[in-house]
């Protein structure tokens, strides 16, 4: 596609339900990253795939958090017994292989009530 | 491990006035600096890059010149606009390979007429 898309835009759960946070990359980029966007925190980096493989994945938080990608293109990042703690907006960006042309989605909001 | 620090915000001026936005880093080795922008309700964007010492990135009358000996990427801009509110992160990728980037906390712009 011609950018990079993120679904939902919004997700609001409740305290100990689980979510999938869906990414569809620029199409060809092989390289694809999480982050995440919280007041607490700052902008953080997540997990990075290179292809199917995630070679770095030092800054997932727990192990309530993973992710995973498929055919080398759309990736899901799994939280699973969402926290309070967990709400902020959760970003994708991809990139060719050598890191040009990268390109952040514009997020998913989520909120844990 | 490698960080970025950033100036806190919000900063507030009147439109035309002179804008900096000091930001310094540490890292080992030879990183790239950015800065992107993020206005009020859209993602991140780049606004600008350096990619070795003594280069300066410009875009949209914003500079920043990469300074090894001060390990600085301040942003400038000779005249802001009001258009310019936005939030403002400088940012490394360190070189190994996964180009992930490691982020300032973020400083909040706010330009009056």
């Amino acid at each position: 596609g011609a950018g990079v898309s993120q679904s939902p835009s919004n997700k609001v759960t409740e305290k100990g339900k689980d979510v999938e946070l869906r990414c569809d990359p620029i199409s060809g980029h092989t390289a694809l990253y999480w982050y995440r966007q919280s007041l607490g925190q700052g902008l953080e980096f997540l997990i990075y795939f290179q292809g199917n493989s995630a070679p770095d994945k030092s800054g997932l938080p727990s192990d309530r958090f993973s992710a995973e990608r498929t055919g080398g293109s759309v990736s899901t990042l799994t939280i699973q017994r969402t926290q309070q703690e967990d709400s902020a907006v959760y970003l994708c960006a991809s990139s060719s292989r050598d890191g040009s042309g990268y390109t952040f989605g514009s997020g998913t909001r989520l909120t844990v009530v | 491990g490698n960080s970025v620090t950033q100036m806190e915000g919000p900063v507030t001026l009147s439109e035309e006035a002179f804008l900096t936005i000091n930001c310094t880093y540490t890292a080992t080795g030879y990183p790239s600096l950015f800065w992107y922008v993020q206005y009020p309700g859209e993602g991140l964007q780049l606004l600008l890059k350096a990619t070795k010492a003594d280069d300066k990135g410009s875009n949209k009358g914003f500079e920043a010149t990469y300074r090894k000996e001060t390990t600085s990427f301040h942003l400038e801009k000779g005249s802001v606009q009001v258009s310019d509110s936005a939030v403002y992160f400088c940012a490394l990728r360190d070189g190994d390979s996964s180009y992930k980037l490691i982020f300032g906390s973020g400083t909040r712009l706010l330009v009056r007429p």
